[in-house]
């Protein structure tokens, strides 16, 4: 019953290494996020997406970047990965809002892929 | 449900009591809230929402309070279980698909 998977639940990278979290959702939702969780910041948006091959920046794109090249597929990019994005990252989907359907916003997450640094 | 430093408010209650959990959001614009809850491991889950143009809302030992005035959520859960216990988050949607959530608060259920 996995609507929502993130290929890796835990990665142990280096400093400078190019790192890639792949998540993929079967419930044919348009949208996809990813997001960073640490403790007591709660979840911080890193980048969306509303449709294949569109991107918008969340609130810290810094350090990021997204791939959509499938609707089911969101991947999330740490270019040359530094110890301050150690932290677990949720990927998830939502349908698209129609009008007075506050439903669609609800979204569905994968189990999280905590990523270390060193 | 306010968050200080790194360190998550936590509620600790006995079994069959109630639970009540708060959240402050922060924009008097926000149009939609939800509850989200997340077991050690997992990812969030969805839990109940609340549209803006209502106060209160109930599932299955859950209710929503939405207090506009003061910008206060709170989520009851009636005759908590261990299985109730885990971190808590809300979420208001700001504008358009966008939805930005609180720190989060840890329920810790006693048997």
């Amino acid at each position: 019953d996995v609507k929502v998977t993130q290929s890796s639940r835990y990665l142990v990278k280096r400093t400078g290494e190019k790192v890639f979290l792949e998540c993929v959702q079967d419930m044919d939702h348009e949208n996809m996020f990813w997001y960073r969780q640490d403790p007591g910041l709660g979840l911080r948006l890193i980048y969306f997406s509303y449709d294949v091959k569109m991107k918008e920046k969340g609130d810290i794109p810094e350090g990021y970047s997204v791939s959509r090249e499938k609707k089911e597929r969101f991947s999330l990019i740490l270019e040359s990965a530094s110890t301050n994005q150690t932290s677990m990252y949720l990927c998830a989907s939502s349908l698209s809002p129609l009008e007075g359907h506050s439903g669609a916003n609800v979204l569905t997450f994968g189990a999280g892929s905590r990523l270390t640094v060193l | 449900g306010e968050s200080v430093g790194l360190h998550l408010p936590t509620l600790s209650v006995q079994e069959g009591d109630n639970s009540i959990i708060n959240c402050a959001y922060s924009n008097s614009a926000s149009d939609y809230f939800i509850w989200y809850k997340q077991e050690s491991g997992k990812g969030p889950q969805f839990i109940i929402d609340i549209r803006s143009n209502m106060d209160k809302r109930q599932g299955q030992r859950v209710t929503v309070l939405l207090n506009k005035t003061v910008k206060h959520l709170s989520l009851q859960i009636a005759a908590t279980q261990p299985g109730d216990s885990a971190v808590y988050f809300c979420a208001e949607r700001e504008y358009g698909n966008k939805l930005v959530f609180g720190a989060g608060t840890i329920l810790r259920v006693k048997s």
